[in-house]
């Protein structure tokens, strides 16, 4: 079973739309947790951590469920530069970082 | 300030050449990783040096492999022999210490290698 394992999409949703996806993973003692976007041919960034009350970073929304073992994202009011691969992270000890596959997200005019 | 720089940025090679992919991580970060990402397997971790020292080098995939990290400004990736089935994306990170940044990697662009 993979560490981290998401929806690979694509999610195509329209400007101005709402468009969430999970991911779950395998470690119960995964210790944090994080999303990075990564645009086609380029690197991934960090787009967020992921706090276990839920966190916000203005037009996204980021929520952990530890004991379903999944996280979320939620995107609000779409953009079409919001179209990227988002990228699933967990924190396995304090080193390893874990990535998840990626769910692509394509937003249309 | 200047990112994580690898180089080079494309590299087309044949089956059985060496391959040798470098990278400049930020100044002051104290660790620096090397990922491969394929469409197959996603992005996976190959190696990691704290402090120039290689701590965890269990993702590397075979002999042909090898990585170094001769001080705090350099490292490289190494394939010799090099096999079409090593063609992916190779990416270098670093992140500073302290476990609260654990999740903080910043990545170069990567360099695209492709082996005929």
């Amino acid at each position: 079973r993979k560490e981290v394992e998401q929806d690979p999409g694509p999610f195509n949703v329209p400007e101005g739309a709402t468009v969430a996806f999970n991911c779950t993973y395998s470690n119960s003692a995964s210790q944090s947790f994080f999303w990075y976007r990564q645009d086609c041919r380029k690197e991934p960034k960090l787009l967020m951590s992921v706090y276990s009350s839920g966190n916000e970073d203005g037009r996204f929304t980021a929520q952990l469920n530890r004991a379903s073992q999944y996280i979320s994202l939620l995107i609000r009011d779409s953009k079409l530069s919001d179209s990227a691969t988002y990228l699933c992270v967990v924190r396995l000890n304090d080193y390893k970082l874990s990535f998840g596959a990626g769910t692509t997200v394509t937003v249309r005019a | 300030d200047a990112g994580v720089i690898q180089s080079p940025r494309h590299e087309v090679t044949e089956m059985g050449q060496e391959v040798t992919l470098r990278c400049k991580p930020i100044s002051g970060h104290d660790y620096l990783f090397w990922y491969r990402q394929t469409m197959m397997r996603g992005l996976e971790l190959l190696i990691y040096f704290n402090n120039n020292v290689p701590i965890d080098d269990s993702g590397m995939p075979e002999d042909r492999f090898s990585a170094k990290m001769p001080n705090a400004s350099f490292s490289t990736l190494k394939i010799q022999p090099s096999e079409p089935r090593d063609s992916a994306v190779y990416f270098c990170a670093s992140r500073p210490s302290g476990r609260s940044r654990a999740g903080e990697l910043f990545f170069g662009e990567g360099s695209r290698l492709t082996v005929l």
